[in-house]
């Protein structure tokens, strides 16, 4: 199973950031699948997941800002986080699992700035 | 949320040494417990789950134990390509919550 993130790497302050996960080698449909973000200061950080069909659970630290979504047709997930802030630049990881993720993504740098 | 913390935050070992990061939960998470390995530039990587488990084609060198809220993890002889900062991970409570990393390098 392979997991590839893409998305901008460059978000002006106020904006949405949005991220897509293209999975391969594994159906999107069998599985529960993860956002994690990393930054030097607060280390790893939980984003959310959703379900194969389409349930999510997010970080009460991020819920009102988080969307998450799935498209079955191109068996990839998405990750839509608003009003972002200086504080929101992480590198982004995409895995798959909903709280013992197992496979991950190789992570993408977004980097909040004007 | 759950709170973890690991000790020591780095360390410096020779290869054949056994090294161990000790990792401590704010409250009971049982045995749900994950420990990973992140290497430089890449991402992080399941060593072990449920406290005990070795993820599968994960060299038995590496292993861990505890329950509730004491856990230890060990390599027990380290090896130059061991080199990266381990993590805890508490998936008992959502949000799962990680440790704050433990730098191992080789003295």
């Amino acid at each position: 199973v392979l997991l590839q993130e893409s998305g901008p790497g460059l978000v002006k302050p106020s904006q949405t950031l949005s991220l897509t996960c293209t999975v391969s080698g594994g159906s999107i449909t069998s599985h529960y699948w993860s956002w994690i973000r990393q930054t030097p200061g607060k280390g790893l950080e939980w984003i959310g997941y959703l379900s194969y069909s389409g349930s999510t659970n997010y970080n009460p630290s991020l819920t009102s800002r988080v969307t998450m979504s799935l498209d079955t047709s191109k068996n990839h997930f998405s990750l839509k986080l608003t009003s972002v802030t200086a504080a929101d630049t992480a590198i982004y990881y995409c895995a798959r699992g909903k709280a013992s993720p197992d496979y991950w993504g190789q992570g993408t740098l977004v980097t909040v700035s004007s | 949320d759950i709170q973890m913390t690991q000790s020591p935050s780095s360390l410096s070992a020779s290869v054949g040494d056994t090294v161990t990061i000790t990792c401590q939960a704010s409250q009971d998470i049982t045995i749900s417990l994950n420990w990973f390995q992140q290497k430089p530039g890449k991402a992080p990587k399941l060593l072990i789950y449920d406290a005990s488990n070795l993820e599968t084609g994960v060299p038995s060198r590496f292993s861990g134990s505890g329950s509730g809220t004491d856990f230890t993890f060990t390599i027990s002889s380290l090896q130059p390509e061991d080199i990266a900062t381990f993590y805890c991970q508490q998936s008992d409570n959502l949000p799962p919550t990680f440790g704050g990393g433990t730098k191992v390098e080789i003295k």
